[in-house]
């Protein structure tokens, strides 16, 4: 298909991890991002992955990249109840590599 | 450094009346682009400019919704005569040229009665 998936919630116990899920569609995505939104705000950059690595880490976030599935995941450690929002993954698609194209969101909530 | 800032937060409208949304990109950035979310979908691009030309409008319904930054500054989006489906919130984002993320402004909720 040509659409961004992702589970639409999931919902984690305080302290626990997340791991949030994501099939992208194009194989030339240079770079693949992961957002947040929180209610009524706009989207807030995470984090992202260049296309010719496997995982990247950043504090309590690891972002796991299977070109070869074109599977995306996102793990959060010791989720916090500030974690909850939705999370969006996002591929870049065209020629230029310029049109970013999202996923519908995961609702992530924790649970204290 | 300031945010993608835009303008008005929030707006209701009766169907067939006009709308417009404003967007300020951060300082330098050459690129803009107009998102449109639905409620409890991911944005999808309505319209991406580079510096005051448009690089990508494909999906644009272009006999309701225009789109203009004629100083490649900041830009405006106007919906004539707006739908029900049109109900939304409008982002706008904006990147440096060149650069691989994109930072977005806090959209404008726009509700059609």
């Amino acid at each position: 298909g040509e659409d961004v998936e992702q589970s639409l919630f999931l919902s984690v116990r305080e302290g626990d991890s997340s791991v949030i899920n994501c099939t992208y569609t194009d194989s030339s995505s240079t770079y693949l991002y992961w957002y947040k939104q929180e209610p009524g705000a706009g989207l807030q950059l995470l984090t992202y992955i260049f296309s010719n690595m496997d995982m990247k880490q950043d504090q309590r976030l690891t972002v796991l990249l299977n070109k070869k599935d074109k599977h995306l995941s996102l793990r959060i450690a010791d989720t916090q109840t500030g974690d909850s929002a939705i999370y969006f993954c996002a591929e870049i698609r065209g020629s230029y590599g310029q049109n970013f194209v999202f996923g519908p969101g995961t609702r992530l909530s924790v649970l204290p | 450094e300031a945010g993608v800032a835009q303008s008005p937060r929030y707006k209701i409208i009766e169907k067939r009346q006009s709308v417009a949304f404003w967007c300020n990109p951060i300082s330098g950035h050459a690129t803009l682009y107009w998102y449109q979310q639905i409620l409890g979908q991911g944005p999808k691009l309505l319209i991406q400019f580079q510096n005051n030309g448009v690089v990508d409008d494909s999906q644009l319904p272009k006999d309701r919704f225009s789109a203009e930054r004629l100083k490649g500054v900041d830009s405006t989006l106007k919906i004539q005569p707006a739908k029900l489906e049109d109900s939304a919130v409008y982002l706008c984002a904006s990147n440096p040229s060149g650069g691989e993320s994109q930072y977005f402004g806090p959209g404008t909720r726009l509700l059609v009665l």
